[in-house]
């Protein structure tokens, strides 16, 4: 009930076109979802996130679509350029302080044609 | 944002040796969290370490093979003891950065030989 399901495992998107990525989770007290992004030899890096009480958040040409009731949430990155391949992880926790456990998912990894 | 400073890199290690990773933080903080991510997979969280406490563990990671210092509000170690090349890994310090979310540092890419 603690994973957060992530897919696809690896995307490769043509460069201008619509990067999606999916995560499903199942307990229902989650309450943050963030997404990170790490490219090789790097941490990870918050790209952006969202709290259930909003269906989507949109950051420039990434955006967070959640779905509460199928407890779904989903990276889409607009215009996709080489610059955003990297691996791409979800996430979850109960609450935002010190004290959250956060839970990644998989991760994928995209990879944008030029 | 905070800065995290990880130290070493990456290094080569023989079987049954212990290797230290340092983090340093620009800024005073409460908890690091030192996470483990096995070549293509996700991340693990190893420990939390609370400045002034004993570290706690997640399951599956214990003291004796993954101790960790704690002695002061910017800085942590952890120590990957008796290695095997199972514990090949890369081995991720991170905090909680306010409304940034958390800010890892880059990571030590460690090989056991």
């Amino acid at each position: 009930q603690q994973q957060v399901k992530q897919s696809p495992q690896s995307l490769i998107v043509q460069k201008g076109g619509i990067s999606i990525i999916n995560c499903a989770y199942e307990n229902t007290a989650f309450d943050y979802f963030p997404w990170y992004q790490q490219f090789p030899g790097k941490g990870p890096a918050l790209l952006i996130a969202i709290r259930p009480d909003v269906s989507e958040k949109k950051e420039g040409r990434f955006t967070i679509s959640f779905n509460k009731s199928a407890k779904q949430f989903s990276l889409h990155i607009m215009d996709s350029q080489p610059g955003d391949s990297a691996t791409y992880f979800c996430a979850a926790s109960i609450g935002y302080s010190s004290a959250s456990k956060i839970i990644f998912g998989s991760g994928t990894r995209l990879s944008i044609r030029p | 944002s905070a800065v995290i400073s990880q130290k070493p890199s990456r290094d080569i290690c023989q079987r049954g040796t212990s290797l230290t990773i340092q983090c340093q933080v620009d800024s005073q903080v409460t908890m690091m969290f030192w996470y483990r991510q096995q070549p293509g997979q996700s991340l693990t969280l190893i420990a939390t370490a609370n400045q002034g406490s004993e570290a706690t563990y997640e399951s599956g990671f214990v003291i004796d093979k993954f101790p960790i210092s704690r002695p002061n509000l910017t800085f942590s170690t952890l120590t990957v003891s008796n290695m095997s090349p199972e514990d090949s890994s890369i081995y991720l310090c991170s905090v909680l950065d306010g409304g940034d979310g958390y800010t890892f540092g880059s990571g030590t890419r460690l090989t056991v030989v």
